[in-house]
């Protein structure tokens, strides 16, 4: 079964700081990839996803992550963040073909300081 | 843009009350899930579910979970006698085509044991 890895627990940044979230996944073959956003008192969201092509895709609000297939990685990335990005971040994957369920990592909390 | 909308957002109950939960998914959609998110934990796999029966499920939907989608159009989730670890917030998903593999979240019903 595959699973998924965010090392990071709690980044507290910065306005305007540079961000990069960790995500790692154990499976041997082709997967999708998406990071969902969580904002306090909401619902999941998706942020951005990758099944195929460009490895490094651009999602809503200024969000980018590059899939590297040797590191098994997907790491989320924004150059400069606000404080509305202050939220709950989740990597997840699914594999690919026919139907599979959807795993998630144990999500990032993003805080940041005006 | 087509959504996921689930009732109620909020419900309290006493331990070993039953609590239904539902969901109403995106029209043409032929994949559902539900998952729970513990308070300050990451987001676990209840069930899916596929052609009106269960597809997997994971060792937390116990005998006390049910689902059904009596009618075509809900998708419920059905906790006949509840503890207070089932507090938590319950996100019912939907999933079109599997090879896309995005799911679409509702808004959460949060419940609360007491």
């Amino acid at each position: 079964a595959q699973s998924v890895s965010q090392h990071n627990h709690h980044v507290i940044l910065s306005e305007a700081a540079s961000l990069e979230l960790g995500c790692n996944y154990s499976y041997g073959g082709t997967v999708n990839l998406f990071w969902y956003v969580q904002y306090p008192g909401q619902h999941l969201q998706l942020l951005l996803k990758y099944f195929s092509g460009d490895p490094l895709v651009k999602g809503i609000k200024g969000f980018e992550a590059e899939f590297i297939k040797s590191k098994f990685s997907f790491n989320l990335r924004k150059p400069s963040v606000q404080w509305s990005d202050t939220a709950e971040y989740f990597c997840a994957v699914i594999r690919s073909g026919g139907y599979q369920k959807v795993t998630f990592g144990t999500g990032t909390k993003l805080q940041v300081i005006p | 843009e087509p959504e996921v909308t689930q009732t109620p957002s909020h419900q309290v109950t006493q331990m070993g009350q039953e609590v239904i939960l539902r969901c109403v998914p995106i029209s043409n959609h032929l994949y559902f899930y539900w998952y729970r998110q513990i308070l300050g934990q990451k987001v676990e796999f209840l069930v899916s579910f596929y052609n009106n029966e269960i597809s997997e499920k994971s060792e937390i939907f116990d005998d006390q979970f049910s689902v059904e989608r009596p009618d075509g159009s809900n998708f419920t989730l059905k906790i006949r006698s509840t503890k207070l670890e089932d507090s938590a917030m319950y996100f019912c998903a939907s999933q079109g085509l599997a090879s896309t593999g995005e799911l679409f979240f509702g808004e959460g019903s949060r419940l609360t044991v007491l």
